[in-house]
């Protein structure tokens, strides 16, 4: 379809290992958003991309974790020497970006990928 | 700071019943207003928005009003089905910066009986 796409779906990881997470936004959507959705919890937002600029970044929770959108569209969520307290949902959102004051282009969501840390 | 606060649940209605979900949110800034929608093992979908006050929103007969006199955008629907369960949040934009990053409540499980 031609909504956000996330992959994995689930991921399973030892402790200590490192983990990529990738995110497809919608084609031609300028902003796209990463956020941490623990369990029975609303999600939290992590870091804000306008096309490849990372401009927010306030929400990433530690030095271990690590995004980036080389080219404006796919984005990949790293995190390195992952902790048990990073087991979560990880959610990506993409959306159009702001077409004027006035106009607030809404959010569109992936499925997000379950990041288990054994 | 930014912040949403969001009727606890779980709620538990029999089909057909009326639905209200409260919402409140920090009187801080213009933000836009979001009920998004969370069915079991998928992501978030947005269920209508409000950008300004007095807006009502409104989607699959579902409506929220954005009340600026008392900081609200409660949930409402005239009858729930069994389809409609699932977890709701509402959610605000931060009121500061150029970054349009939301800002969600809890969430409110909501489970319908036949």
């Amino acid at each position: 379809g031609a909504g956000v796409s996330q992959s994995p779906r689930y991921k399973v990881a030892k402790r200590g290992q490192d983990v990529a997470l990738r995110c497809d936004p919608i084609s031609g959507h300028v902003s796209l958003f990463w956020y941490q959705q623990a369990l029975g919890q609303g999600p939290e937002f992590l870091t804000y991309f306008q096309n490849e600029a990372q401009l927010d970044k306030s929400g990433l929770p530690s030095d271990r974790f690590f995004a980036e959108r080389p080219e404006g569209s796919v984005s990949t969520l790293k995190i390195q020497r992952t902790q048990q307290e990073d087991s979560a949902v990880y959610l990506c959102a993409s959306s159009l970006g702001d077409r004027g004051r006035l106009l607030y282009q809404p959010q569109h969501f992936g499925d997000g990928t379950r990041l288990s840390i054994l | 700071g930014d912040s949403v606060t969001q009727m606890e649940g779980p709620v538990t209605l029999s089909e057909e019943a009326f639905l209200t979900i409260n919402c409140t949110y920090t009187a801080t800034g213009y933000p836009s207003l979001f009920w998004y929608v969370q069915y079991p093992g998928e992501g978030l979908q947005l269920l209508l928005k409000a950008t300004k006050a007095d807006d009502k929103g409104s989607n699959k007969g579902f409506e929220a009003t954005y009340r600026k006199e008392t900081t609200s955008f409660h949930l409402e629907k005239g009858s729930v089905q069994v389809s409609d369960s699932a977890v709701y949040f509402c959610a605000r934009t931060i009121s500061s910066g150029s970054a349009r990053q939301l800002t969600f409540g809890s969430g409110t499980q909501l489970t319908v009986l036949p």
